[in-house]
């Protein structure tokens, strides 16, 4: 059981190109979510999913796109990256919401530092 | 939206003592979850506290809903309680979490 697992860990990229980061769980959670967390700042959300095929948007959705085609997986796209993109990004999961408490507990994987020049 | 503060900003502790951080949040939620953000940038679920107390070895935490407040404890704080430690609320039927902006702490030996 591998948890949420995010790829690649570090980027650099130059204004303008693209990149796909990737996020996969292995724990079969209905709920998937992409966070990004400037210095000094918590988490903001991006975009979230609430199942295969199910996305929507977070605060900050601006420059990404995201899919969810099956339930494992949920990647975050940057279509034309940007300066202003430059952060740390985080990848969750929690099982399908519930009265128990295992069924709220968002879970994390371990990040991936982009750096947009 | 809902606002959500956490206070002290940042907190400096000699090892062994005691520490409570709070977050206050700006209307009712569903899920509140404290997490702690190590020095390698490791997020970890510390407590999953809607409403109530629970304790968890030197950590604890209590939420008063109707209060709009929660609070975590950390007695005889240890140097590898070192880090950020994040409050996050999600408010009924939306499925955003909302982070606060946290609290930094670091414990000297």
């Amino acid at each position: 059981n591998a948890g949420v697992t995010q790829t690649p860990k570090f980027q650099v990229l130059k204004t303008g190109q693209s990149m796909t980061l990737q996020c996969a769980q292995d724990m079969n959670h209905e709920y998937m979510s992409w966070y990004r967390q400037d210095p000094g700042m918590g988490l903001r959300l991006i975009h979230y999913s609430v199942g295969a095929g199910i996305t929507d948007q977070g605060e900050v959705p601006n420059g990404y796109n995201v899919s969810r085609s099956t339930t494992e997986d949920f990647p975050l796209r940057l279509l034309s990256a940007a300066p202003s993109q430059t952060s740390v990004y985080f990848c969750a999961s929690r099982p399908a919401w519930g009265p128990s408490s295992g069924a709220n507990v968002l879970t994390f994987g371990a990040g991936s530092r982009l750096t947009v020049l | 939206g809902i606002q959500v503060e956490q206070s002290p900003p940042d907190l400096i502790l000699q090892e062994g003592a005691n520490s409570t951080l709070r977050c206050n949040f700006s209307d009712s939620v569903n899920n509140l979850q404290w997490f702690h953000q190590n020095p390698w940038g490791q997020l970890i679920n510390l407590f999953y506290i809607p409403s109530g107390t629970k304790q968890n070895g030197r950590l604890s935490a209590t939420t008063v809903a109707t209060e709009r407040y929660s609070l975590l404890y950390i007695s005889s704080s240890q140097t590898t309680d070192s880090g950020v430690y994040f409050c996050a609320v999600e408010t009924s039927g939306t499925y955003k979490y909302i982070f606060g902006t946290g609290t930094r702490l670091k414990v000297l030996a």
